[in-house]
């Protein structure tokens, strides 16, 4: 099993460029989340999934988007990066209910310029 | 929504001592207690997890306990090494799958 796996692991993007933040797992998880790292502030939830069809909003967010066509994957679409957005970025699955280990990906680091 | 507090922000030891560090939440609805461990430059990955049935888990040289009462739970490292540095987040479960983590705390182990 891969896990959780990220790409691209390293993005450089110009202020007002979009892009797609890809991430997959292969153990059949219902719950997906999307996670940004910002130093001093621990990891922040930008929106989560219960199952293919269902998303819903986290604790930030604002200018990104998510879908889920698939059980596998649950990419982050950022629609106009803005600097404030630079940031490490975790993609983390588990099973669906309390208490189930969430497994994260390696990450993609961001910079918005 | 859950306030998250971890204290304290950074914790230096000796190789061998112990370390504690401590949790606080402010939603008694909480029910799981997970701490996660990031290395640096690494994914985070769960070391302990306690639900609010028990007071106390251990596993080898880490452990957690709950006092839901007070809302706070905490990790305790026995015995440290140099490959506990990292920098360690506690993530109480407010509802369903979400985490509400902490700001970190940074454990550094001086041999």
């Amino acid at each position: 099993n891969a896990g959780v796996t990220q790409t691209p692991k390293f993005q450089v993007l110009k202020t007002g460029q979009s892009m797609t933040l890809q991430c997959a797992q292969d153990m059949n998880h219902e719950y997906m989340s999307w996670y940004r790292q910002d130093p001093g502030m621990g990891l922040r939830l930008i929106h989560y999934s219960v199952g293919a069809g269902i998303t819903d909003q986290g604790e930030v967010p604002n200018g990104y988007n998510v879908s889920r066509s698939t059980t596998e994957d649950f990419p982050l679409r950022l629609l106009s990066a803005a600097p404030s957005q630079t940031s490490v970025y975790f993609c983390a699955s588990s099973r669906l209910g309390q208490g189930y280990e969430q497994y994260f990906g390696p990450g993609t680091r961001l910079t918005v310029t | 929504g859950e306030n998250v507090e971890q204290h304290p922000s950074t914790l230096s030891v000796q190789e061998g001592d112990s370390a504690v560090i401590k949790c606080t939440y402010s939603d008694s609805a909480s029910n799981y207690f997970p701490w996660y461990k990031q290395e640096l430059g690494k994914r985070p990955q769960l070391i302990i997890d306690i639900r609010s049935n028990v007071g106390e888990k251990k596993d080898q040289r880490i452990a957690v306990t709950l006092n839901k009462t007070a809302k706070h739970f905490s990790l305790h490292i026995t015995e440290t090494q140099p490959e506990d540095s990292a920098v360690y987040f506690c993530a109480p479960v407010e509802y369903g799958n979400k985490l509400v983590f902490g700001a970190g705390t940074i454990l550094r182990v001086k041999s």
